[in-house]
């Protein structure tokens, strides 16, 4: 999947708790984006990157922050996870100029 | 809000048959791409066509784009059940940044 790591493939947690999804990429891209994925929903874009320590939210970020220290790490911390956030998560990257994204193979999360 | 809608939500037709799906959208755009998911795997660009182009080939797909009716079409010809997947339509609205926004897709199935 195009150089993209999501980790962990799979997570199950408590209402109430902090988790933390790693996206990390050997690609050297510029953009990375945090996408959720929910039946009836299609994608929808939670958090986007622009450079390291550049972030910006997306269509539904409440509930969600994002970190960016490296060019080659993007990270999404749910602080306080809810059953609503149950869903699959996606991250995506975009190289300057390339107007296409890559994704990895998603991280599969169940808040109980 | 979901730019893009694609029509239909499932298709099913046997090994050889062309398949269509659609897309529409509410907003300008500065290109519309289209990616396909297996089953448990992240998505995959299959094609990108421009606000200022109609009609693009690649292999055996066939993308065409209306502007003024703000819907585009994906055509499969001679599909083979390695097509079974689900298929998306991404906008991009030229906001900066290459964010995409998806349909909630098409699911096909081809069946042998």
């Amino acid at each position: 999947d195009a150089g993209i790591t999501q980790s962990p493939r799979h997570k199950v947690t408590e209402t109430g708790t902090p988790v933390t999804l790693r996206c990390h990429q050997t690609e050297n891209h510029r953009y990375m984006y945090w996408y959720r994925q929910d039946p009836g929903h299609g994608l929808r874009l939670i958090h986007y990157s622009y450079g390291v320590k550049d972030t910006d939210k997306g269509e539904v970020s409440d509930g969600y922050s994002v970190s960016r220290s490296k060019t080659e790490d993007f990270l999404l911390t749910l602080e306080s996870a809810t059953s609503s956030q149950t869903s699959v998560y996606f991250c995506a990257i975009s190289g300057t100029g390339d107007e296409k994204l890559f994704f990895g193979s998603g991280t599969q999360l169940s808040v109980l | 809000s979901q730019q893009g809608e694609e029509d239909p939500q499932a298709l099913s037709i046997q090994e050889g048959e062309n398949a269509t799906m659609n897309c529409s959208y509410k907003t300008s755009i500065n290109n519309l791409q289209w990616y396909r998911q297996n089953s448990g795997r992240g998505l995959v660009h299959l094609i990108l066509i421009r606000s200022n182009e109609r009609e693009k080939h690649s292999g055996r797909l066939r993308v065409t784009l209306d502007t003024s009716k703000k819907s585009s079409s994906l055509l499969i010809t001679a599909s083979r059940a390695a097509d079974t997947a689900s298929y998306f339509c991404a906008t991009d609205s030229g906001a900066g940044s290459y964010q995409l926004t998806f349909g909630k897709g098409t699911k096909l199935s081809v069946i042998p």
